[in-house]
């Protein structure tokens, strides 16, 4: 069956450190991978998009890796701030040959950055 | 310009009861998503359309609900009857194109039904 996977529910990290929050997918066969922040009480907010031919794409302090083979997402934020902490999804689309396309979310993970 | 708008942000119903829920994405964008997030199930795709078209609904739980898009500045999406299973937060959201563009969302709408 198809499944999305995000490495643990919450993740606690220490100020300035770097996160790494994983992203495993389980027979989709996504073209695009999306980032998002979700903050309690708010819709989801973009943060980055990597496509398939794309290793790996960078902003600011964010930087993703996608790794088809592995089927796999890295998500890391590096000098970690405790205006990082929310929940962090990650999404991949799926094509339905005919039935147009879907879009699927991960369950997320929550994310507390300690000072 | 003002993002995706929501309406209502909240709103509580008995079962049975006739619920509408309203959205006016981004001007310009040509997609538009409706979402249900739950505790249980997390957050999932219930329809969209590009250009005001219905492109994938299977995401749509069941023939009580329905979506609509008769222009290109508004959408609803309509639960008739509601049960309590359908309590969660709705949310709508908008893109250029399709899924393949990063989406902006509302603010959500958050139904209870009692």
């Amino acid at each position: 069956s198809q499944k999305i996977e995000q490495n643990s529910e919450a993740l606690n990290i220490q100020e300035g450190k770097t996160a790494t929050l994983t992203c495993n997918y389980t027979n989709y066969s996504p073209a695009y991978l999306q980032w998002y922040r979700q903050d309690p009480g708010r819709g989801p907010v973009f943060l980055l998009l990597i496509r398939e031919n794309e290793k790996e794409k960078r902003k600011e302090r964010l930087k993703v890796t996608f790794d088809t083979t592995l089927k796999q997402s890295l998500f890391h934020i590096t000098a970690s701030q405790p205006a990082d902490s929310a929940t962090y999804l990650c999404a991949l689309d799926e094509a339905r040959g005919n039935y147009g396309q879907n879009f699927v979310f991960g369950p997320g993970t929550r994310l507390s950055v300690l000072p | 310009d003002a993002g995706v708008i929501q309406s209502p942000r909240h709103e509580v119903t008995e079962m049975g009861q006739e619920v509408t829920l309203r959205c006016k994405p981004i001007s310009g964008h040509n997609s538009l998503f409706w979402y249900r997030q739950t505790m249980m199930r997390g957050l999932e795709l219930l329809i969209y359309f590009n250009n005001n078209v219905p492109i994938d609904d299977s995401g749509m739980p069941e023939d009580r609900f329905s979506a609509k898009m008769p222009n290109a500045s508004f959408s609803t999406l309509k639960i008739q009857p509601s049960e309590p299973r359908d309590s969660a937060v709705y949310f709508c959201a908008s893109s250029l194109v399709g899924v393949r563009y990063e989406q902006y969302f509302g603010p959500g709408t958050r139904l209870t039904v009692t």
